[in-house]
Parts: structure tokens; C-alpha cells; sequence
């Protein structure tokens, strides 16, 4: 089985400049997550979408961050504009219900996003 | 008050120890709970689930106490690829349906030979 496709794998931005994070999550699982990962903390969840619908995005900044899942299949995250504080690994997952959607996590590599 | 805290070490212990590694949780609600191990610069990768009764796979065993909110780790016999970050997670839904998942920041180990 294909793992969670993720791009790019790195990115520079300046501050102030916008920037797109594109997944593609393992085929058949309809729940797809954003975290986010500061170096030296645990990832953070940003953002879930359950096929095309959010289901929680509590802790994503919406006055800069929106991430979207059109078809219920590919998402894209979207930062703009950028601060240097967003600097971190963004990671997206998926997951299938199978014994409950929480055991059934996948992880992509990630993109690592540094804003100068 | 953060939902999962976790002693962020590091650890540094020679081959063949046994290492312990501990969290807490705040949502006394939670459903599930998991041990992860992070690579350097990769993706976090699901070690164990933890359940009450609690759970060995191999030399590593995971202890849940619902009643104090504290999970628990232990590696046995550790070996030079036990390197890595564990992070303690926590699933607080119930009926596991929305499948959040809250991580710790990590216990970082270093095993030397």
C-alpha cells in the first residue's frame, strides 16, 4: 500500500510571502489531519477533514493558515502571509475507521518550511 | 495546562539497559493511548498501543493507570537503534470517532555502546 504522499519536502519563504503544503493520503482513507511541528515539541494538531468536510480546526490560525480537501481526496495547506514563528515540519496524516480512526494512523514525511 | 506532559530528557544509557519513560495526561475522558518513536528528521511511526491491563511487545512494555492519568514505557535490553524520540500520545474522544491525536513533546533516549 502506497504511504501518505507529501510535497514539497523542504521550503524557504521570507517573511510575509505565502506558501502551499499539498498531500496525498493513502487510498480509501476518507479522515485526513494537518499537524503541525515545532522542533523540540510533539506535533500539534491543526486541521481535520472528514472526506471534504472540516471536522475540527480549533487550533489552526485562520487569520493566516487555510487548508482545504476539495473531492475529499488531495489537501492543500496554505500559510499566508508567513512568520517566522511558523517555522516547523507540517505533517499530514490519515486514517481509516477500522478499530477506531485514532489506531489507524499513517504519517507522511512531512515539509519542512523555514521563514527568514 | 498542556493535555499530554512528558519528561523531555534526554536520556543517554548504555547498551543492554532498561529505561523507563513517563506521561501524564489531563482529560480523564481519554479513550486511547499510544507510544510513537520519531527518527531524526522523519515521521512519527505508531510503537504500541497501551491498554489498562497493560501490554508487551518484545522487550517493550506499556503501562496505563487510569486513576492517576500516567502511561508508561519501558524498554528492556535497549539496542543501539532504540535511539529516536518516543512521544507519549492521547486520543480524548470518545467512541474514537474523530481520531485526534494530542502528543507529548517527546523523551529523547540515546543509547551508546
Amino acid at each position: 500500500e502506497a504511504g501518505v504522499a507529501q510535497s514539497p519536502r523542504y521550503k524557504i519563504i521570507e517573511k510575509r510571502q505565502s506558501v502551499a503544503f499539498w498531500c496525498n493520503p493513502i487510498s480509501g482513507h476518507a479522515t485526513l489531519y494537518w499537524y503541525q511541528q515545532i522542533l523540540g515539541q510533539g506535533p500539534k494538531l491543526l486541521i481535520q477533514f472528514q472526506n471534504n468536510g472540516v471536522v475540527d480546526d480549533s487550533q489552526l490560525p485562520k487569520d493566516r493558515f487555510s487548508a482545504e480537501r476539495l473531492k475529499g481526496v488531495d489537501s492543500t495547506l496554505k500559510i499566508q502571509p508567513a512568520k517566522l514563528e511558523d517555522s516547523a515540519v507540517y505533517l499530514c496524516a490519515s486514517s481509516s475507521p477500522g478499530r477506531g480512526y485514532s489506531y489507524g494512523y499513517t504519517f507522511g514525511s512531512g515539509t519542512r518550511l523555514t521563514v527568514v | 495546562r498542556k493535555e499530554v506532559e512528558q519528561d523531555p530528557g534526554p536520556f543517554n544509557v548504555p547498551e543492554g539497559a532498561t529505561v523507563a519513560f513517563n506521561c501524564t495526561y489531563s482529560n480523564s475522558a481519554s479513550q486511547s493511548f499510544f507510544w510513537y518513536r520519531q527518527d531524526c528528521r522523519k515521521e512519527p511511526k505508531l510503537l504500541m498501543s497501551v491498554y489498562s491491563s497493560g501490554n508487551e511487545d518484545g522487550r517493550f512494555t506499556a503501562q496505563l493507570n487510569r486513576a492517576s492519568q500516567y502511561i508508561s514505557l519501558l524498554i528492556r535490553d535497549s539496542k543501539l537503534s532504540d535511539s529516536a524520540t518516543y512521544l507519549c500520545v492521547v486520543n480524548p474522544d470518545r467512541g474514537s470517532t474523530l481520531g485526534r491525536l494530542y502528543f507529548g513533546r517527546g523523551t529523547q533516549l540515546t543509547v551508546w555502546p
